[in-house]
């Protein structure tokens, strides 16, 4: 079955202990990205790769980090999470940058 | 500076009805737009799409029409069901970016 999946699901951790998010699609996608979903702003998106070890800024990277040293993984890195990234995150892949992207069920992620 | 914008925030139609979903856009280099619909505790998934070069799309339901005159799209949803409620998103690419407007949530009522 096509999937991308993240884990964890929920998470709460404390202001500034680093954490990831991990993502991971089985598509063969060379696209994936990560975007925040807040109420009222829609998803924004965070960071993307349009390959291996290929990642760029999206319109909100500030206090993000992520790599792709293989093209199935897209992990999220949190260096010194902060109480404003408390928000819902998704992961997504496709073949091209917009083309119909397909997305992981979400994070929901608390930082107290 | 949102791009994107989906005015209305929240929809309420009763079954068989029609739902108008609206989306306005100011960059005018977008020339792909899509619609993805959002359940509750799961992640979006894509609904349909359009180019610019285009002013229709069909698919079975859902139609998206797009005025590039005035930047605005709108999805049509003929007959509306109950499990057609959700939240909708409309995005616009801008290079290698995809940019969402902030969603509006429809109820369709039984």
């Amino acid at each position: 079955e096509a999937q991308v999946t993240q884990n964890p699901r929920y998470l709460i951790t404390v202001t500034g202990k680093k954490l990831t998010v991990t993502c991971s699609q089985n598509m063969n996608h060379e696209y994936m990205s990560w975007y925040r979903q807040d109420p009222g702003l829609g998803l924004r998106q965070i960071y993307y790769s349009m390959n291996v070890e290929v990642t760029d800024k999206g319109d909100v990277p500030e206090g993000y980090k992520v790599s792709r040293k293989e093209k199935r993984n897209f992990p999220l890195i949190l260096e010194s999470p902060s109480p404003n990234q408390t928000s819902l995150y998704f992961c997504a892949s496709s073949f091209f940058g917009t083309d119909e992207a397909f997305f992981g069920q979400g994070t929901r992620l608390t930082v107290v | 500076d949102q791009q994107v914008k989906q005015n209305s925030p929240s929809l309420s139609v009763q079954e068989g009805r029609i739902s108008i979903l609206n989306c306005d856009y100011t960059n005018s280099m977008f020339d792909y737009f899509l619609w993805y619909k959002k359940y509750p505790a799961e992640g979006p998934t894509f609904l349909i799409s359009i180019s610019s070069i285009k002013d229709k799309n069909e698919d079975g339901r859902f139609t998206v029409f797009l005025n590039k005159s005035a930047k605005h799209l709108s999805l049509h949803i003929v007959p509306s069901q109950p499990g057609d409620s959700a939240v909708y998103f409309c995005a616009s690419n801008a290079g290698n970016m995809l940019t969402f407007g902030g969603g509006t949530r429809l109820m369709v009522k039984p």
